[in-house]
């Protein structure tokens, strides 16, 4: 699998915006982005997902560049329950790819007051 | 609650003992995995089953076995522990539609030491 590189920790005001970059220069043409988060000892929590658009639901915005080798995770208006470990991960299409997710070690949000 | 049950929630074991960590999903979900965590660090793969019937091992599969029962259900056992097992295991499941890997859904973690 492609690997990622995301900033080890960010901060961000409660209310603003969070932009969780993550670098995936290696990503192959039938690879995925996956955004999910890991809120202090529960399971991770599944975000969004993309292939080259950018895509939004009702929890975050991800943009990805037109090379795809970056993407960002945008939590809009970001409150304090959103402070979590963020992970970037990219995998193959489930057709003729491994069905694993390999996490790193993620971008530690802390939202502030 | 449809989702990812994990039993039990914490477990002490003395080094040697046996004992199998327990999942199972009410999604349908075809694929399962095993993950383990260990302070400060992110989720490694033990083992997954893409299907029913089928098991394949992940980065750090030594120490451990598991079974896929049946579609619901697919458990983790350690034969003999050791304190480097000393983790929290967490069980997921997963849809594929087409081409795609829909989100996993995780459970809420086994917090297990051994001593």
């Amino acid at each position: 699998d492609a690997k990622t590189t995301q900033p080890p920790s960010m901060d961000c005001a409660e209310g603003r915006a969070a932009n969780l970059p993550c670098n995936h220069s290696t990503i192959s043409g039938n690879e995925y982005v996956y955004w999910y988060r890991q809120i202090h000892s529960q399971g991770p929590q599944y975000i969004i997902h993309g292939l080259k658009n950018n895509e939004t639901n009702e929890m975050a915005s991800l943009i990805i560049t037109e090379d795809r080798k970056s993407s960002t995770l945008i939590l809009p208006h970001a409150t304090l329950r959103d402070t979590a470990v963020y992970y970037c991960i990219v995998r193959p299409t489930a057709q003729g790819g491994s069905e694993k997710l390999v996490f790193g070690k993620g971008t530690k949000l802390t939202v502030n007051p | 609650n449809a989702g990812v049950t994990q039993t039990p929630k914490f477990q002490v074991l003395k080094t040697g003992q046996s004992m199998t960590l327990q999942c199972a999903q009410d999604m349908n979900h075809n694929s399962m995995y095993w993950y383990r965590q260990d302070p400060g660090m992110g989720l490694r793969l033990i083992y997954y089953s893409a299907s029913e019937g089928t098991t394949d091992k992940g980065e750090v599969p030594n120490g451990y076995n598991v079974s896929r029962l049946n579609k619901r259900e697919f458990s983790l056992r350690l034969e003999s522990a050791a304190p480097s097992q000393t983790s929290v295991y967490f069980c997921a499941s997963s849809i594929r539609t087409g081409l795609v890997n829909y989100g996993y859904t995780f459970g809420s973690g086994t917090r297990l030491t051994v001593v």
